[in-house]
């Protein structure tokens, strides 16, 4: 079945550091979601993407979904101590409105 | 986008008993998910909560151990059954609202001793 595959799994970076993270798939998917858990908490979603090509913007975080509808990244500038948590793409399965998640990308900011 | 209350967020249960999660939205949704999140690991789709009917499960999960309702539009409840410390885990929801808006309750944390 279709999967995500995310990475990184983690990163511990400098407050004030850029950060990327991606999603491929071996599938292809008509939308992309990026997500922040938060602990103890549900997934958030920060940016949506809905078309090959797209490239969008939420404050700090830049999304991208890729040309070829396998892959998306996401992109913080200038991290700050709130952007710490859990990080997952996320996209519809097969056409059908279930969302299949990746594997996240936990995230340490340093002060 | 909906506004989801789930609770409770967070419980400790005896292993051979059952635990009943709620999940109310604030406003009619066309699609209900209940999503299992085992201690750090992704997220896992369980099954869709079908309104007025049964729900649909995923492979791996059965309906005499997640047993969900699903009354309305509105409202759905996920029974986690015959606990084990297996089932240690969060459980969400999610509804899907009007465009491709897909929320999260805030999970509920179930520890079984």
């Amino acid at each position: 079945g279709q999967q995500l595959n995310q990475s990184p799994q983690s990163m511990f970076i400098q407050e004030g550091e850029d950060v990327s993270m991606n999603c491929t798939s071996s599938s292809i998917f008509n939308t992309w979601l990026w997500y922040k858990q938060d602990p103890g908490e549900g997934p958030v979603l920060l940016i949506a993407l809905y078309k090959a090509g797209e490239l969008t913007s939420n404050g700090r975080l830049t999304a991208q979904f890729g040309i070829t509808r396998k892959d998306s990244f996401l992109n913080i500038s200038a991290s700050i101590p709130s952007d710490v948590g859990i990080y997952f793409c996320a996209g519809p399965r097969d056409s059908s409105y279930k969302l299949i998640f990746g594997s996240g990308t936990r995230l340490l900011v340093r002060p | 986008s909906a506004v989801i209350s789930q609770k409770p967020s967070r419980d400790i249960c005896q292993r051979g008993t059952s635990l009943t999660i709620q999940c109310q939205v604030d406003s009619q949704v066309t699609m209900m998910f209940w999503y299992r999140q085992q201690p750090g690991q992704s997220l896992t789709l369980i099954a869709t909560a079908n309104q007025g009917s049964e729900a649909t499960y995923e492979s791996g999960f059965v309906i005499d151990k997640f047993p969900i309702s699903r009354p309305n539009l509105t409202f759905s409840t996920l029974t986690v059954s015959n606990l084990s410390p297996e089932d240690s885990s969060i459980y969400l929801c999610s509804a899907r609202g009007e465009g491709s808006g897909y929320t999260f309750g805030s999970g509920t944390r179930l520890t079984v001793v």
